[in-house]
Formats: C-alpha cells, structure tokens, sequence
C-alpha cells in the first residue's frame, strides 16, 4: 500500500539556524498537506500542495511539492523557540481516499 | 465555532475494561476521522466515515475495536476488552466542505487512553 516517508525523525538547531524537513511517497500524489504538532497538543494544518512543482511561502516557512508529485519539502529560515514541534506530511494517493501521515520530524529549538 | 469536541480528554482504565471515545465533529462537516497516536506507530488512521457511513475501516487494527456515527454530530470508538497496547492518544478529525480529495481536516484535542 501507499506509504509516506518523512527524513529526519528528530532535528536539533540553535534558535536562528534554518530547518529542513523531507516527504517522500511511494506513489504518486494527488495533494499533499502539511501540519503541525506542538508538544502535547493536536496537529494543525498547516497548508496544502496541489501542483506539480509548487512553492508556496507563509513568512519563514516555504513548502515545496515535487515535479513527479511523490516529496516534498518544508524549509524554516532562521528557527525560533516558537517553532519547537513535530512537523507532519501527510499524502492523498486517489482522489477521494483518505491521507496517509508521515511519522512526523520533530523539531527542537534551543536559545 | 467550538471546534472538534472530544471526550474523555483522559481515560485511565484497567486491562479488560471497555473504553468508548466521543467525538462531535465541527458542525457542517460530512467526513469524521478516527486516529491513533503513539511514539512508534505515529499517527495511524483508524476509520473514517463519510456522510456517517464507514468509508474505510482497514485501519482498525482488531475485532475489539469498533466505531459508530448514528448522526452527523456525534461518532464514538469502543475498545472492548482494552489492553495496555491500546494504550495512546486518540484524536478525532472532521473535514470541511464537502471534497474529500482536497479539504483540511480539523483535528480534535485528543484522547489519552491509558490501560493498565
């Protein structure tokens, strides 16, 4: 069955270092969404990717969607304490079926 | 908007026991989620349904586990007998509008089930 990757599982940085996690698929996607999880709480969306070789950007964050539509990619420029969580993918194979998380990379921050 | 209700927030029960989660969905929404959370599984999903039918139940992973949506604001997910494998955290989520294919799902605070 489909399967969703995610690289690294735990990421260490000093506060104002740059963050990258990675999203691979097993197959080709038709959206893949991104969230966020705080220590102790809930995911939250974050922001979706449709298009083949999409960028899109909210303030540090810019997610990138691969040209095959099989990875992804969320950057943080210059991290902060704020950002501290586990970051998830999670890829809709057909449409219509239901997403498949990543494991999640679990970022750190320290000051 | 009250967002996704769940309940218990935390559950403490004893190996054997039956456990029912509760989930009201956001109001509106048609798709509801059942996931389960745990350091080494990650987030698994368990069963959705769509329109209070089970679309995919492929995720339960045994007959001990079971889940119902008899109306459009309430679903719940019954574990009997629990076990201490069972033992994570449960989240609800509901979809908005009425795509399944592009919607972001709005997840619940969660369950956190403890079996001893």
């Amino acid at each position: 069955g489909q399967q969703v990757m995610q690289i690294p599982q735990y990421q260490h940085v000093q506060e104002g270092e740059d963050f990258t996690t990675y999203c691979n698929s097993s197959t080709t996607l038709s959206n893949i969404q991104w969230y966020k999880q705080r220590p102790g709480g809930h995911p939250v969306f974050l922001i979706q990717l449709v298009k083949s070789g999409e960028v899109k950007k909210q303030k540090r964050l810019t997610f990138q969607f691969g040209e095959a539509k099989k990875n992804s990619s969320l950057h943080i420029t210059a991290t902060q304490t704020t950002d501290v969580g586990t970051y998830f993918c999670a890829g809709r194979g057909q449409a219509g079926t239901a997403l498949i998380f990543g494991k999640g990379t679990t970022l750190s921050v320290s000051s | 908007d009250a967002g996704v209700i769940q309940s218990p927030r935390h559950e403490v029960t004893e190996m054997g026991q039956e456990v029912t989660l509760r989930c009201k969905p956001i109001s509106g929404h048609n798709s509801l989620f059942w996931y389960r959370q745990t350091m080494m599984r990650g987030l698994e999903l368990l069963i959705y349904f769509n329109n209070n039918v089970p679309i995919d139940d492929s995720g339960m992973p045994e007959d001990r586990f079971s889940a119902k949506m008899p109306n459009a604001s309430f679903s719940t997910l019954k574990i009997q007998p629990s076990e201490p494998r069972d033992s994570a955290v449960y989240f609800c989520a509901s979809i908005s509008g009425g795509s399944l294919s592009r919607d972001t799902q709005y997840f619940g605070p969660g369950t956190r089930l403890t079996v001893l």
